[in-house]
């Protein structure tokens, strides 16, 4: 049974406009949750993370909602750039629990389109 | 020069053949780990290590085995390989405790195709 669901394939987004990318949880024990960016041909890349004692984590054009009552987060981009394009993965993790091993979404791919 | 390396980057190899991937890194964490890339599958996880004596499975271990020969290498093996685990495969690296909160560091990922 899949944990950490990211429901949606691909996402298309024209540049300068928001990019919302979302994940959904199941285990309501997870403490910390990360997202990570993908380029072809390279390893994935953090990008920003939240505890669950926050409900939002800001960095620069990236921003992390953490709603634990839904178990849902959401990655907000804003502007979106071409360079943003890649496939993004949410990943939680038991840090209070000895730091389990993260446990990854499918990830969704990111088209920002000039 | 990359915190973790990974070496072959790419690999084409028949039904049958035992393959070692191996990882290498810089950081000087004692955690590292395992995962595979599948189009639509995510990362899911095959081993990971916490230091040079702990070996644990992960969600999809079976027909692989690791070694971790020191703190700073950790090799996958593919015993018998199979068409099916033709994928990309990803060494990560992360601390055990301090303000990296988990928070893993990748590999550039070995290609691996099994005909």
């Amino acid at each position: 049974d899949q944990q950490v669901k990211q429901n949606s394939p691909s996402l298309s987004v024209q540049e300068g406009r928001i990019s919302i990318l979302n994940c959904d949880y199941t285990n309501s024990m997870f403490d910390y949750f990360l997202w990570y960016k993908k380029y072809p041909a390279e390893g994935p890349t953090f990008l920003i993370s939240i505890s669950s004692i926050k409900d939002k984590n800001e960095d620069g054009r990236f921003t992390v909602f953490l709603n634990k009552s839904a178990k849902h987060l959401s990655l907000h981009i804003v502007p979106s750039q071409p360079g943003d394009s890649a496939v993004y993965f949410c990943a939680a993790s038991l840090v209070n629990s000895g730091n389990t091993p993260l446990v990854f979404g499918k990830g969704t791919r990111l088209s920002v389109i000039a | 020069d990359a915190d973790v390396t990974q070496t072959p980057r790419n690999r084409i190899t028949k039904t049958g053949k035992r393959i070692m991937l191996e990882c290498s890194q810089t950081k000087g964490h004692d955690r590292m780990y395992w995962y595979r890339q599948d189009p639509g599958l995510g990362l899911r996880l095959i081993y990971y290590s916490f230091d040079v004596k702990d070996i644990n499975k992960g969600e999809i271990s079976d027909g692989y085995s690791v070694s971790r020969q020191a703190q700073a290498k950790f090799s996958l093996s593919l015993e018998s390989a199979i068409p099916n685990q033709t994928a990309l495969y990803f060494c990560a690296t992360s601390e055990d405790r301090g303000t990296s909160y988990n928070e893993q560091f990748f590999g550039p990922g070995t290609r691996l195709t099994v005909l």
